[in-house]
């Protein structure tokens, strides 16, 4: 049973970087025709996809975001990250990652690990 | 920018059928999924590609995509079913979420 686990600082400064690691247990990132994604929780605008990753390192951006984001994977340690930069409290939410099956029209996200909360404040 | 609206919440009886409704501009001619959130909970994949249910999801879950409106319906509605409920759709550049429907069961 597949499950993931976000790590990171809880708490950024304003116009600083967030980095988050996203580890992935019970199967190999590197198998199957699946995506690394993160995915943010916000009370202001709700669930938004951030962007993904394959294990050969294709990444793909939400285009709100992109400017500002940098996901990575190191298969070695069966691990993704995201960096968001120049943040500001807009970027307050719990981030989430997880797998995500397909791409474009049929894509669903399952599982998702359990969520962390990142503050952005001074 | 593509949108998905959700009404913010809805109540029903238990035993009774709830439908959550997710509204977009032809969305019929999309794929919707849909994810339950507990409270203090991630995300659970509920239905997928309208109306496929991933293993392990209840049979009274079921849904639909017609015209502009998808819709989830849970049958014999059971308090465990008390959670928020987001649809989820792909638009052109992006995938993009419903506001989300709190259901309350009472």
């Amino acid at each position: 049973q597949v499950q993931l686990q976000e790590s990171g600082p809880g708490l950024v400064k304003p116009s600083q970087t967030l980095s988050l690691t996203c580890s992935v247990s019970g199967a190999s990132i590197t198998s199957g025709a699946y995506y690394w994604s993160w995915i943010r929780q916000s009370p202001g605008k709700g669930l938004e996809w951030i962007g993904y990753i394959y294990h050969s390192g294709t990444t793909y951006y939400n285009p709100s975001l992109r400017s500002r984001v940098i996901i990575s994977v190191d298969t070695s340690k069966n691990q993704f990250s995201l960096k968001l930069n120049s943040v500001t409290a807009a970027d307050t939410a719990v981030y989430f990652c997880a797998r995500q099956y397909g791409d474009s029209a049929v894509v669903r996200f399952h599982p998702w690990g359990q969520g962390t909360l990142v503050t952005v404040s001074s | 920018s593509y949108e998905l609206t959700q009404p913010p919440s809805m109540s029903v009886s238990p035993g009774q059928t709830a439908s959550i409704t997710c509204s977009g501009d032809k969305l019929g001619d999309k794929y919707a999924s849909w994810y339950q959130q507990r409270p203090g909970q991630s995300p659970v994949l509920v239905i997928y590609q309208d109306t496929r249910r991933p293993s392990g999801i209840p049979e009274r879950f079921f849904g639909s995509n017609s015209g502009n409106t998808a819709t989830l319906t849970i049958s014999g509605t059971q308090a465990l079913d008390e959670a928020d409920y987001y649809c989820q759709t792909w638009d052109s550049a992006t995938w993009v979420f419903g506001g989300g429907t709190k259901l309350t069961v009472l």
